[in-house]
């Protein structure tokens, strides 16, 4: 079946530093990801969709600066947070998709100190 | 606006029991519409996957329905064991094959041994 590796699984930086993310389509080519952010208690909120090759298109109220998503090919796609303040710490899953159904990676669990 | 409802938001049964979990939807023009697993701080797990022309469909103890009319679904788990023990989240997908993914809050299960 579809895989999706989110690497790292946990993270801890200081504050004003970056981080990235990774989303990678193992057995399949993804012609869209998808970035999610969830809070404790809190459903996935949808922060933004990339398609191969083009400018993610971000939901209304994500900062397209400080939230970096390049989607340079059909397997990998990258959340960079930029200068990460504490409020930034929260729970990261990425999806991909080939059209039918979606395949998440594991999550991101980063915490900002 | 599509709006995702989950009912109950937590639900506590002993194992052996079955159970139904609840998702409504506020608009019934969706693509698709799929339940997922979610254990504690880890990523998603996808169950069923009901396309907006089916009824419904089963995966072992589990059978979810949707009636898009009413812009609802169920998933219905089959003699509940601990290993149940999880947030299940319902999604729908709004807006075409590529569009994304809007989650409820979840409902959280706990089967009691």
């Amino acid at each position: 079946g579809a895989v999706v590796s989110q690497h790292p699984s946990r993270v801890i930086c200081k504050s004003g530093t970056s981080v990235k993310i990774e989303c990678r389509s193992l057995d399949f080519q993804a012609t869209t990801m998808f970035w999610y952010r969830q809070f404790p208690k809190q459903s996935l909120m949808l922060m933004a969709t990339s398609n191969e090759g083009s400018k993610a298109t971000y939901e209304q109220g994500v900062e397209k600066d400080k939230f970096l998503i390049n989607h340079a090919s059909l397997t990998l796609s990258t959340l960079t947070v930029t200068s990460a303040h504490p409020e930034d710490s929260s729970f990261y899953i990425c999806s991909a998709t080939q059209g039918r159904g979606y395949t998440f990676g594991s999550g991101t669990r980063l915490t900002v100190v | 606006k599509q709006e995702v409802t989950q009912i109950p938001a937590a639900l506590s049964v002993p194992e052996g029991e079955n159970l139904v979990l609840n998702c409504s939807f506020t608009d019934s023009a969706i693509y698709n519409l799929q339940w997922f697993r979610q254990d504690p701080g880890k990523g998603l797990t996808s169950l069923l996957l009901i396309q907006s022309s089916q009824r419904e469909q089963t995966s072992g103890r589990l059978n979810a329905s949707l009636d898009k009319s009413s812009g609802r679904s169920t998933l219905y788990i089959a003699a509940s064991q601990p290993g149940d023990s999880a947030t299940y989240l319902c999604a729908v997908v709004h807006g075409g094959s590529q569009g994304n993914l809007i989650f409820g809050k979840g409902t959280k299960l706990s089967v009691k041994p």
